[in-house]
């Protein structure tokens, strides 16, 4: 079953604008990691949070965790065309990912 | 370092037809995952390996899917009879080990279309 559900489903951006995305889940986590897919590379790893930390940052990405309302954001800044992807949240729960539906991002030039 | 392989990278069968896919994850990965992953879905998990035992396979339609990691290296994943609603692309991922925090690196994946 998939635990983790991204908010919105589509996002279309300009190049250079940011993209925020969230991730909503229902049960406690140890961590939950947000992944990348696109056609030409496949799904890609990009941060893990864990449960114990609220802010993550990895280049121009910035990840938050609040497990209070069990909900985590990925934000990127100054989008590329290379950004459009789709992007999963994936929780860790009894040592094993669920993913969630997606967020289709589109970088327009 | 050479990332997981995974072949074929298409594969079109008809209904009721058997199907096999090979991976082979990244050397020295103990942990391997078998995913499918339905049009607009994110991937769903159906066995893991650690090593060449399973750690968890309760998502596995056992009835026609069955997999096996010989050796604990490199992987197949079969479906007999196939379905319809088999159509999907299916994953296989490995970490270097099942415990937690790790990320898992993934293959291009298997694009299965059954008609």
């Amino acid at each position: 079953s998939q635990q983790g559900e991204e908010d919105p489903q589509a996002l279309s951006i300009q190049e250079g604008e940011n993209a925020t995305m969230n991730c909503s889940y229902k049960t406690s986590i140890n961590n939950l990691q947000w992944y990348r897919q696109n056609s030409g590379r496949g799904l890609v790893h990009l941060i893990l949070i864990r449960s114990n930390e609220r802010e993550k940052h990895s280049g121009r990405l910035r990840v938050t965790l609040d497990t209070s309302k069990k909900s985590s954001s990925l934000l990127i800044t100054a989008s590329r065309a290379a950004d459009t992807a789709s992007y999963f949240c994936a929780t860790d729960n009894d040592y094993k990912l669920s993913f969630g539906a997606g967020t289709t991002v589109t970088v327009r030039a | 370092e050479a990332g997981v392989a995974q072949s074929p990278r298409y594969k079109i069968i008809e209904k009721r037809q058997s199907v096999a896919f090979w991976c082979n994850p990244i050397s020295g990965h103990a942990t391997l995952y078998w995913y499918q992953q339905i049009l607009g879905q994110g991937p769903k998990l159906l066995i893991q390996f650690q090593n060449n035992g399973v750690v968890d396979d309760s998502q596995l339609p056992k009835d026609r899917f069955s997999a096996e990691r010989l050796k604990g290296v490199d992987s197949t994943l079969k479906i007999q009879p196939a379905k319809l609603e088999d159509s999907a692309v299916y994953l296989c991922a490995s970490s270097p080990t099942s415990g937690p925090p790790y990320e898992q690196y993934f293959g291009p994946g298997t694009r299965l279309t059954v008609t």
